[in-house]
């Protein structure tokens, strides 16, 4: 089944301890990203990833990190995380930046104390 | 930059009802736009899309028009069900550049 996978779906954490949500698709995209979603602000790019080591800034990058080393994944790291990282997280992958429908993970329920 | 507007929520409206969810864009170019919806406790799923002018997206008894002139690319169901409620989010895309996404908008429809 093509999936997106993402773990841990929930996870409560206090300021300053770092945490890595990881990502995976089973359906050899090239395009991932990540976003947040919040109450009145709607989804938020985080970081997008062409390919294989080609990652770069979506509309809100403070505080987070990425890396692809394998096409499948695409974790996101807080090193330090703060109360303001509270937020729903999606993974999605995509054929191709052009292809246009992106596959959604379930989520990741993050809240920082 | 390019934006996406799509009408407050909540929506809520009884079964059989007809829907309607505005949705306009602001965008340089010609953009391909898209209605997502996210039921309870998933992820995103494309509901419909259209990738030019006067084309008509539709899926599910659902349907949305790419209006060039109004700029707008509104959701509608003649008959919508229970199962129907979710967070429908309208967006757009010029292919080159990564979805811009509206705010969403959350039906509920009661029985």
């Amino acid at each position: 089944e093509a999936q997106v996978t993402q773990n841990p779906r929930y996870l409560i954490t206090v300021t300053g301890k770092k945490l890595t949500v990881t990502c995976s698709q089973n359906m050899n995209h090239e395009y991932m990203s990540w976003y947040r979603q919040d109450p009145g602000l709607g989804l938020r790019q985080i970081y997008y990833s062409m390919n294989v080591e080609v990652t770069d800034k979506g509309d809100v990058p403070e505080g987070y990190k990425v890396s692809r080393k394998e096409k499948r994944n695409f974790p996101l790291i807080l090193e330090s995380p703060s109360p303001n990282q509270t937020s729903l997280y999606f993974c999605a992958s995509s054929a191709n930046r052009v292809s246009y429908e992106q596959y959604f993970g379930p989520g990741t329920r993050l809240t920082v104390t | 930059g390019d934006s996406v507007t799509q009408m407050e929520g909540p929506v809520t409206l009884s079964e059989e009802a007809f829907l309607t969810i505005n949705c306009t864009y602001t965008a340089t170019g010609y953009p391909s736009l898209f209605w997502y919806v996210q039921y309870p406790g998933e992820g995103l799923q494309l509901l419909l899309k259209a990738t030019k002018a006067d084309d008509k997206g539709s899926n599910k008894g659902f349907e949305a028009t790419y209006r060039k002139e109004t700029t707008s690319f509104h959701l509608e169901k003649g008959s919508v069900q229970v199962s129907d409620s979710a967070v429908y989010f309208c967006a757009l895309s010029k292919g080159n550049t990564p979805l811009v996404f509206g705010k969403g908008t959350r039906l509920s429809v009661i029985a």
